[in-house]
């Protein structure tokens, strides 16, 4: 099973400003990352797949990087309707997410 | 457009059954591997069982496998997960998902199973 970790778990910031999530893989999960919003009592969203492309309707304030182990989802200017907590998840063997990062007002 | 109604679920005592519904609408049902997510309340998301667009090929999560057994009709577009043998740890959300190349674009509404004597 591959282990996805998140860092940190909980993030205060302030609207406008830029953030930044961390997901690690504990083996290589190639570019097959998606990042997920969720807010309280809604399902997920899709944000992003392939590691780095937006989901049809995605801000283009939200992108993805990294590859491999490594994988970085950036909002670079936080609006009000982004504190959430973000999840990713690897896909590349079967399916696993990491345990969320929650994004706080600071 | 896509939509992912789901039901079934409630209170259900440990060692009972519960039988979980995902009606799908939108899109060419048969075409695509159908997912199960759980969210145990305050905790984050666990994947549960996959199964492909045959329905010939189904995958567990190691905490669920010979208790629970995922479904579908493709000629009633529907979605299902029979879950048997419930344990307290099974309390959560459930949400069935599409599944689009192994990422998941669209998500039912979730409904809460919670086992409890």
């Amino acid at each position: 099973e591959i282990v996805m970790t998140h860092s940190p778990a909980t993030l205060s910031v302030s609207p406008g400003e830029r953030v930044t999530l961390s997901c690690r893989a504990s083996q290589s999960a190639s570019s097959n990352l998606a990042w997920y919003q969720q807010k309280p009592g809604q399902a997920p969203r899709l944000l992003i797949y392939g590691a780095s492309t937006r989901a049809t309707g995605i801000p283009d304030r939200f992108s993805g990087s990294g590859s491999g182990t490594e994988f970085t989802l950036t909002i670079s200017s936080l609006q009000s309707e982004d504190f959430a907590v973000y999840y990713c998840q690897q896909y590349n063997y079967w399916w696993t997410f990491g345990q969320g990062t929650k994004v706080e007002i600071k | 457009q896509v939509r992912l109604v789901q039901s079934g679920g409630g209170v259900v005592q440990p060692g009972r059954s519960v039988r979980l519904s995902c009606a799908a609408s939108g899109f060419p049902f048969s075409n695509y591997v159908m997912q199960w997510v759980r969210q145990a309340p305050g905790k984050g998301l666990e994947w549960v069982a996959a199964i492909y667009s045959d329905g010939n090929n189904k995958y567990y999560a190691d905490s669920v496998e010979g208790r629970f057994t995922i479904s579908r009709d493709n000629s009633k577009n529907t979605l299902s997960l029979q879950m048997n043998s419930l344990r307290g740890e099974d309390t959560a959300i459930y949400y069935c998902a599409r599944d689009v190349a192994g990422y998941f674009d669209f998500w039912g509404q979730g409904t809460l199973v919670t086992v409890s004597s």
